[in-house]
This record gives structure tokens, C-alpha cells and sequence, in this order.
């Protein structure tokens, strides 16, 4: 058992690139998560999916986009990568919502230049 | 909208003290509420939960107890160790379906916790 775990675990990108990151989950996870932490930011909540073939907004969405194809997977994709995207993304999954904690993959340590 | 309030670091300590970082927040209705930790370079792990006003959450050595009253939820333990030394996250999650907003984790800022030997 796995749990969440996060491909690649580090990348550098130029201003301009696309990239997409890969979660995954073997947990039969409902609820999956894209977070963004950036320093005195805490976590802030990108995307989000409630079930497979589902996606929506969390609150800093600009300039990410999302696809959950199949239940275990959830994808972050830049399109066109920006300096202010530089952060540590983090995934997480949960069984619904209310009272069951979200587990987190280990991160994706991002720099664009 | 719901917000979450912790102490600010970083809390620098000395092995077998005792800490307390503390947690309020703001809620329209009643969140359960999480303690994350995370390890230096790693992601974030949930250390203790409580779900509902008065419950008691454990693990590992801390505590921290739900209290509606105050909408606290401070952390404590009281003999710190070398192996402590991580950033805290305070977190909630509402109930329900409240608009949708049950899917939702609030983070706290982080507590970054250095224990000295």
C-alpha cells in the first residue's frame, strides 16, 4: 500500500513551459486535492475532484488545469509556466468529506526561471 | 468565510520542555478540526483529529481538545524530543454539504517547532 505518491519529485522549468504532475492513490480515494505551500502561505487549495471525470476550483486556480480520468489519478498541468509558480505542490486524497482526514503525497518541488 | 488562526514561529525549545502552540478559528458551523505535521522535506501527516466539541484528540504524545467555546484547539505535549522538530499545521474541514464546502481543508499557516538537545 502506497498511499499518495507524486511524480516527478523535483523539475525546473523556463518561463513559457508546460509540464504536468502526476498524482496517485491506492486507496480508493473519492476526494482528491491539488495544494500549493509557498513560505508564511500555509497551503492554499488549486483544484480539487470529487469523484472521477470530475474537477473543480479551489482558490488560487489561474494558470493550472486538471484532469481525473480514472479514480487513482489526479493531474496538475501547466500550460504555460510562470515565476510565481515556483512552490512545493502537493497532492492529497480522502474518502469524502466532514470528518476524514486528507493523506499527503511526499510534494513536487517546482522552479521556473 | 472559515479561517484558521495559529501561533506564528518559529518556537525554539529545549529537549523535555513542554509546548503549546496555540489554534483558534472561524467557522460558520461546526468543523472537525487536525493537527498535520511535516517532517523536514517531506509532506504533511495528520497527527490528531477531534470531530466533534469536547473530544480529545492523541498521537504520539500530544494532545489537543476541541473546545467550542473558545473555538480553540491547541496543541500540547509536555516533553518534547529531538524528533519533534517539524512544522505544525491547525487545519478544519466542515461538515455536511454546506455549499460544497465539506470538501475543503483550511490550513493555519504553520508553526515551525525546533527542538535543541
Amino acid at each position: 500500500n502506497a498511499g499518495v505518491t507524486q511524480t516527478p519529485k523535483f523539475r525546473v522549468l523556463k518561463t513559457g513551459q508546460s509540464m504536468t504532475l502526476l498524482c496517485a492513490q491506492d486507496m480508493n480515494h473519492e476526494y482528491m486535492y491539488w495544494y500549493r505551500q509557498d513560505p508564511g502561505m500555509g497551503l492554499r487549495l488549486i483544484h480539487y475532484s470529487v469523484g472521477e471525470g470530475t474537477t473543480a476550483k479551489g482558490e488560487v486556480p489561474d494558470g493550472y488545469n486538471v484532469s481525473r480520468l480514472k479514480k487513482q489519478n489526479f493531474l496538475l498541468g501547466l500550460e504555460s509556466a510562470a515565476p510565481s509558480q515556483t512552490s512545493v505542490y502537493f497532492c492529497a486524497s480522502s474518502f469524502s468529506g466532514g470528518k476524514y482526514e486528507q493523506y499527503f503525497g511526499p510534494g513536487t518541488r517546482l522552479t521556473v526561471t | 468565510g472559515d479561517s484558521v488562526t495559529q501561533m506564528e514561529g518559529p518556537v525554539t525549545l529545549s529537549e523535555e520542555a513542554c509546548l503549546t502552540i496555540n489554534c483558534t478559528y472561524t467557522a460558520t458551523g461546526y468543523p472537525s478540526l487536525f493537527w498535520y505535521v511535516q517532517y523536514p522535506g517531506e509532506g504533511l501527516q495528520l497527527l490528531l483529529k477531534a470531530t466533534k466539541a469536547d473530544d480529545k484528540g492523541s498521537n504520539k504524545g500530544f494532545e489537543a481538545t476541541y473546545r467550542k467555546e473558545t473555538t480553540s484547539f491547541h496543541l500540547e505535549k509536555g516533553s518534547v524530543q529531538v524528533s519533534d522538530s517539524a512544522v505544525y499545521f491547525c487545519a478544519l474541514r466542515m461538515w455536511g454539504n454546506s455549499g460544497g464546502s465539506n470538501y475543503k481543508l483550511t490550513f493555519g499557516k504553520g508553526t515551525l517547532l525546533t527542538v535543541n538537545p
